[in-house]
């Protein structure tokens, strides 16, 4: 079975800094695939980036990206250049490969933008 | 882009009562997932189908059931709501192949009063 943990409730960051979140994972497989989604006070489900596990190369998306260590299992996101808009819950998750797999999420950070 | 579409976004039933909720899946996405997410909660799975057949059951009550229809999209039935069913329910989709992304409708409120 897979988990997905994420070790900070809350965090906190000033405008314009940049911000860690972290997030570790267990799971028995070895081809997987890692989320961040945000989930503003809309309460969407937005998908912020993905990476795949087969991939040494961190996957970026503008001012988000990834250090995904495999042999830790750890999967952290780093948002830069932080913006009053990314205030939100950031869920880090995991999938299997098989076409109908799901999605296990963590906890949840929850990040504050300090104006 | 078409997303997955939720109906209703809202609802407000009574304890012991029955709800359905709605979900269409993104066109030609084979799966569908519903979670449960309650307040300050992480969504929880409570079932998935492919190819309008049940292929996983996660933390799904017994009061609850669904489906998935011909045309792809699919129903959540809640019966003898209790409520501690008040929460957000999203259904989600994905496709074989488009790179195993899931993606999430914008949910359905439902309050048990």
């Amino acid at each position: 079975a897979q988990t997905v943990t994420q070790s900070q409730p809350e965090m906190s960051v000033q405008e314009a800094e940049t911000v860690t979140l972290s997030c570790t994972y267990d799971t028995s497989e070895s081809d997987y695939y890692l989320f961040w989604y945000k989930q503003p006070p809309s309460r969407q489900m937005i998908l912020v980036i993905r990476q795949e596990a087969y991939k040494q190369q961190n996957a970026t998306e503008n001012r988000f990206s990834v250090n995904f260590q495999k042999a830790a299992k750890s999967f952290s996101l780093k948002i830069s250049d932080s913006q009053l808009g990314d205030a939100a819950m950031y869920f880090c998750a995991s999938r299997g490969l098989n076409r109908d797999d799901k999605i296990i999420f963590g906890k949840g950070t929850r990040l504050h933008i300090l104006p | 882009a078409a997303g997955v579409i939720q109906s209703p976004r809202h609802l407000i039933k009574e304890k012991r009562e029955t709800a359905t909720l709605k979900c269409y899946p993104i066109p030609r996405h084979d799966t569908v997932y519903w979670y449960q997410q309650g307040p300050g909660q992480d969504p929880q799975f409570l079932i998935s189908f492919y190819e309008k057949m049940q292929s996983d059951k996660g933390s799904i009550p017994d009061r609850f059931s669904a489906q998935q229809f011909s045309d792809y999209h699919s129903e959540l039935n809640m019966s003898s709501l209790e409520l501690g069913d008040s929460a957000l329910y999203f259904c989600a989709s994905s496709l074989v192949g488009s790179r195993n992304t899931i993606y999430f409708g914008e949910g359905s409120w439902l309050t048990v009063v």
